[in-house]
């Protein structure tokens, strides 16, 4: 019954390595969102996905590539790890609104990405 | 600059008072502002979204009111319980949520 689902909950991985975290959502909604939130609680937006169409793309390494193969889910995959890039990293789900985020987001239990 | 900042990093309260959160804001324009609760280890959960047109809005012991020209939210937690302990966030919305720092709150019995 869960409604944003992330996996996996924890990742411990090194420098260089590639890696991918998992999101589906069963609310039906048609927008998603990754956020990363940083070692000082700072959350903030890094891509958002409309009815499986990027419509945000903060200023995040190209290193970081989001691939929404339908509605209910939107991947995070990320190259070349770099220490920076440890943090944990939200999904969230919301409806569409003419004013863009006018409806209530609903969150994933996150991932907490470790790069050693 | 654009800068979103809750009153302070962490704020102590005694069960039964009321907790007072602040938003201030500047360099936006938001036509809604909405508050969520994180608790650790978990994501941020939904509390309340105030409209722009909206002075003030309640759900059970909550109550968030919105100035748009003093470009600040308060959000009240009356009858403050130790389960109320969390960090509380607001999110400024415009094309996408713009989160503030968080301020966390801590009730204690």
């Amino acid at each position: 019954d869960t409604a944003v689902s992330q996996t996996p909950k924890y990742l411990v991985t090194q420098m260089g390595n590639d890696k991918s975290i998992k999101c589906e959502q069963n609310l039906g909604h048609d927008t998603m969102y990754w956020y990363k939130q940083d070692s000082k609680k700072f959350l903030k937006i890094m891509f958002s996905y409309n009815n499986k169409e990027l419509i945000i793309n903060e200023t995040v390494p190209n290193r970081f590539s989001p691939k929404s193969p339908d509605k209910a889910h939107l991947n995070l995959h990320i190259n070349s790890l770099e220490l920076g890039d440890s943090a944990v990293y939200f999904c969230a789900s919301s409806q569409w609104g003419l004013a863009g985020s006018s409806y209530e987001q609903y969150f994933g239990p996150g991932t907490r990405l470790t790069v050693t | 600059s654009q800068k979103i900042e809750q009153n302070s990093e962490a704020l102590n309260i005694q069960e039964g008072k009321t907790a007072t959160l602040t938003c201030n804001y500047t360099n936006y324009s938001p036509a809604y502002l909405q508050w969520y609760r994180q608790d650790p280890g978990r994501g941020p959960v939904f509390l309340l979204l105030i409209r722009e047109n909206e002075k003030e809005k309640r759900k059970e012991r909550l109550k968030v009111t919105f100035d748009t020209t003093l470009k600040q939210s308060l959000f009240h937690i009356t009858a403050s319980q130790p389960a109320d302990s969390a960090t509380y966030l607001c999110a400024l919305a415009t094309d996408k949520l713009i989160f503030g720092t968080g301020t966390r709150l801590q009730v204690f019995p």
